[in-house]
């Protein structure tokens, strides 16, 4: 079955203790993408990965990393949590450059991350 | 900066169709339109895409302006189900032209019984 996966779904966290949500693929997508969900902003992007070693800044990159080492995986790293990083947590991934229906993003089903 | 701009939200009758608006007046001639559904904090899922003509699949219809400024989303039998915040998006269909994906706040449409 065709689909993305995030671990863990649900994480509480105290201020400044390192974690990684990981994001994991199955359908050889080039590009991979975590966006993060606060109420009456939508979805904002923080990273984006157009293939293997190659990632770039979103709109909201501050205090997160991304890495890129094999195609299907793409972790989140915050380094040291904050309470303004609580918040919901989406990986996507594509096909890139098809044009129309490839290029759909599939989602991953969140990560529900709090930081005390 | 947001390259659509939706209304916060809309209410439509059970049964009747759901027109949702989005405005994508900076559009270029290589960017697909694409819209997305999220109902409570799932995931968002693909409803549709079009570069510039109309188009229609099982869930919904898509209809871009004649300038492509513009587009409609239209659920043509709402359903309970169909109560969900509703995103409009623009991708580029070239990989050299991908950059970041802004999806802003959405639509959140209410099926009302």
């Amino acid at each position: 079955e065709a689909q993305v996966t995030q671990n863990p779904r649900y994480l509480i966290t105290v201020t400044g203790k390192k974690l990684t949500v990981t994001c994991s693929q199955n359908m050889n997508h080039e590009y991979m993408s975590w966006y993060r969900q606060d109420p009456g902003l939508g979805l904002r992007q923080i990273y984006y990965s157009m293939n293997v070693e190659v990632t770039d800044k979103g709109d909201v990159p501050e205090g997160y990393k991304v890495s890129r080492k094999e195609k299907r995986n793409f972790p989140l790293i915050l380094e040291s949590p904050s309470p303004n990083q609580t918040s919901l947590y989406f990986c996507a991934s594509s096909l890139l450059g098809t044009g129309g229906l490839a290029d759909t993003q599939y989602f991953g089903p969140g990560t529900r991350l709090t930081v005390l | 900066d947001a390259k659509t701009t939706q209304p916060p939200s809309m209410d439509c009758a059970e049964g009747r169709a759901a027109n949702l608006p989005c405005n994508h007046s900076t559009i270029s001639g290589n960017e697909y339109v694409y819209w997305y559904r999220q109902i409570h904090s799932q995931g968002p899922q693909y409803i549709i895409h079009g570069l510039k003509n109309n188009e229609t699949n099982e869930m919904a219809s898509l209809i871009i302006t004649e300038d492509r400024k513009s587009s409609t989303l239209i659920l043509p039998h709402a359903t309970l189900r169909d109560t969900a915040v509703y995103y409009c998006i623009v991708r580029p269909t070239q990989k050299t032209s991908y950059d970041k994906v802004i999806f802003g706040p959405g639509t959140s449409l209410s099926v009302i019984p």
